[in-house]
Formats: structure tokens, sequence, C-alpha cells
């Protein structure tokens, strides 16, 4: 049974960059079977699709964002990575880390709330 | 890029009833829409998948039906822990994805 959880600075000022990080437990981040995504939910609002990978480093983003997201794998630590430039109030959100609709299930991290401002 | 359209934004239902929400896509997805459920300070969790397909260990009160840009997520007899927010989320190029607004299923 897969685990995600996400780390990373709960704050985070105007035009710097947020950074994030997703641990996953209980399997390979490099198995073919999965995608790994991020999505983000503002406060009160509903879900927005960031980005996904593949572990073999490929990525698609959310036209929407993609000048300033970059989303990168490291299998030797399990991880993945979001990085999201350029930051205004509008990015603050809980962002989940997640393995969605793949082959063994829908993995989700529990979330966690990242807070633009000065 | 797809948008996704749910309605009604809230929708008040009594214990024991039958609720129906609905899901427009702006385009076909063919069978590509899940269904999610979220409850507070909790992450989304799957119900259906294919426009159909329950996912493991969901209840059969819960049900999904359509393709193309028509979809209906039904429940048929509403228990308490079933008042949550509601989301589809098409899939049709995966590994892109895009998410309708949300219906609020509250008790009424």
């Amino acid at each position: 049974q897969l685990q995600l959880q996400e780390s990373g600075p709960g704050l985070v000022k105007p035009s710097e960059t947020l950074s994030l990080t997703c641990t996953v437990s209980g399997g390979s981040i490099s198995s073919s079977s999965y995608y790994w995504g991020w999505i983000r939910q503002p406060p009160g609002k509903g879900l927005e699709w960031i980005g996904s990978i593949y572990y073999s480093g490929s990525t698609y983003y959310n036209p929407s964002l993609k000048s300033r997201v970059t989303i990168s794998v490291d299998t030797s630590k399990n991880q993945f990575s979001l990085k999201l430039s350029s930051v205004t109030a509008a990015d603050t959100a809980v962002y989940y880390c997640a393995s969605p609709l793949s082959d063994y299930g829908d993995y989700w991290g529990q979330g966690t709330l990242v807070t633009v401002s000065s | 890029e797809i948008v996704m359209t749910q309605s009604p934004a809230t929708l008040s239902v009594s214990p024991g009833e039958r609720a129906t929400l609905s899901c427009r896509a702006s385009q076909s997805v063919s069978s590509n829409l899940a269904w999610y459920q979220q409850k507070p300070g909790q992450a989304p969790r799957l119900l259906i998948y294919g426009a159909s397909t329950r996912a493991t260990g969901i209840p059969a009160r819960f049900s999904g039906s359509g393709s193309g840009t028509e979809f209906t997520l039904t429940i048929s007899s509403l228990q308490s822990e079933d008042f949550a927010v509601y989301y589809c989320q098409q899939y049709n190029n995966w590994p892109q994805y895009t998410f309708g607004q949300g219906t609020k299923l509250e008790i009424k």
C-alpha cells in the first residue's frame, strides 16, 4: 500500500519560489504502474491539477501554470518535487501529492498548507 | 483545455433519500471520468472511475453513469457519512486531467 507525504515550508514570501517534496513509501517511485502528480486546493475552493511526472522524468503541466512550474523526480530517494516560482497570494493553497487512478489504486498525501505572505 | 462543469453547486437532501449530481464536459471525454468525495480536512477519496466502475471498498449505493460529455453520480439512499463535497475529474488525455468545481451535498 503506497503512502505519500508532503514536506516543505508552510510560509513563502511573495515573488519567491515555493518548494515541496513528496516522499513515497510502500512502493517504488520507479514503478511503471504510477504517474506522480501535484494538485492544489485554495482555501474553500476546488481542486486544481498542477502537473504530473513519470519515473523516467517525462513531465506534463497545467497550461495555466506551466511557465512557473517545475516537477522533478529523485528515484534514489523515492521522492518527487514541486517548484512554483514567482508566487503570489493566489498561490496560497493546500498542496497534495498523489498517484491518482493507478493500476493498483488511488493514492494521495494528507496535504500541506502553503501560505504566501510577507 | 477541457472544462468540467458540475451542477448544482449545492444540493440539499434528507438522509435516506436519493441524490443525483451532474457533471458536464466541454468536449467528449469518452468514459474517462472519475468521481471523488472530499470531507473537511481530508484528501479526496476516489469513488468511481471509468464513469461507472466503483473503486475498491465503495458501497453499492454509489453509482455512476454517462459517457461523452454528460455524467451523473447517484447516491441511492443517503447516509450521514455521505454529506460532503463531490468532484468530477476528466482524464481523457492522461496523465493530464481537470476537475469540476465541486457539488456540496448538505443535509436538508
